[in-house]
């Protein structure tokens, strides 16, 4: 089973800075198996970024995904006061099939 | 617009039974997979299995096999999570989810574009 550790596990910065938040996979991942999440207080998890750096729908441009193989990259660009949130990422496994999420980054504000 | 429509927060007593539903609309039930995620108060997400509609292929996470059955019925476009025997550690909010394709199609989803509002499952004595 593949264990996806986050870090860091609080993220604190004030609101125009940037943030990176590491995801790193206990063994290699295909990037197209690797997503990211981000959840607020009292609401469902909704999806930022698929295949390693595919946006999702309606997601600002100023969140962007990177990697490859054990290690990958969230990046808030300039943060927004709504942007203050926890943050997953999940890993797909097949055969048979596996999703793994990370234990989170939560990001405060500073 | 897709909508995954859970039903509503349920109070139960351990060794009670339960069944919680989520209805998918906007989209071809029977084509795309749903699954369950399971977040415990304060705590991350955790799969815990997941089933195509169309013919009821259901495959569970290890750590859930045996504990919770997954079914659906295409019919009415729901989904539904169960469990015979209710245990105060499965007080949790329980999220349904529309598994996506990045290359369009494949075996399994590789990850959740779609989730539900979720439903509250608290079980105390």
């Amino acid at each position: 089973e593949i264990v996806l550790t986050q870090s860091p596990g609080t993220l604190s910065l004030s609101p125009g800075e940037r943030a990176t938040l590491s995801c790193r996979a206990s063994q290699s991942v295909s990037s197209s198996y690797l997503a990211w999440y981000q959840q607020k207080p009292g609401q469902a998890p909704r999806l930022l970024i698929y295949g390693a750096s595919s946006r999702a729908t309606g997601i600002p441009d100023r969140f962007s995904g990177s990697g490859s193989g054990t290690d990958f990259t969230l990046t808030i660009s300039r943060l927004e006061p709504e942007d203050f949130a926890v943050y997953y990422c999940q890993q797909y496994g097949s055969s048979p099939p596996a999703y793994t999420f990370g234990q989170g980054t939560k990001l405060e504000i500073k | 617009e897709v909508q995954l429509v859970q039903s509503g927060a349920e109070v139960k007593k351990p060794g009670e039974s339960l069944k919680i539903s989520c209805k998918g609309s906007g989209y071809s039930f029977t084509s795309y997979w749903i699954g369950w995620v399971r977040q415990m108060p304060g705590k991350g997400l955790e799969w815990m299995g997941i089933i195509y509609p169309g013919d009821s292929d259901t495959r569970y996470s290890p750590s859930f096999q045996g504990q919770v059955t997954i079914s659906a019925d295409k019919s009415i476009s729901t989904a539904y999570l169960q469990w015979s025997s209710l245990k105060a550690s499965d007080t949790a909010m329980y999220y349904c989810v529309r598994g996506e394709y990045y290359y369009g199609s494949g075996s399994y989803p590789e990850y959740f574009q779609h989730w539900g509002q979720g439903t509250l499952v608290t079980v105390s004595s």
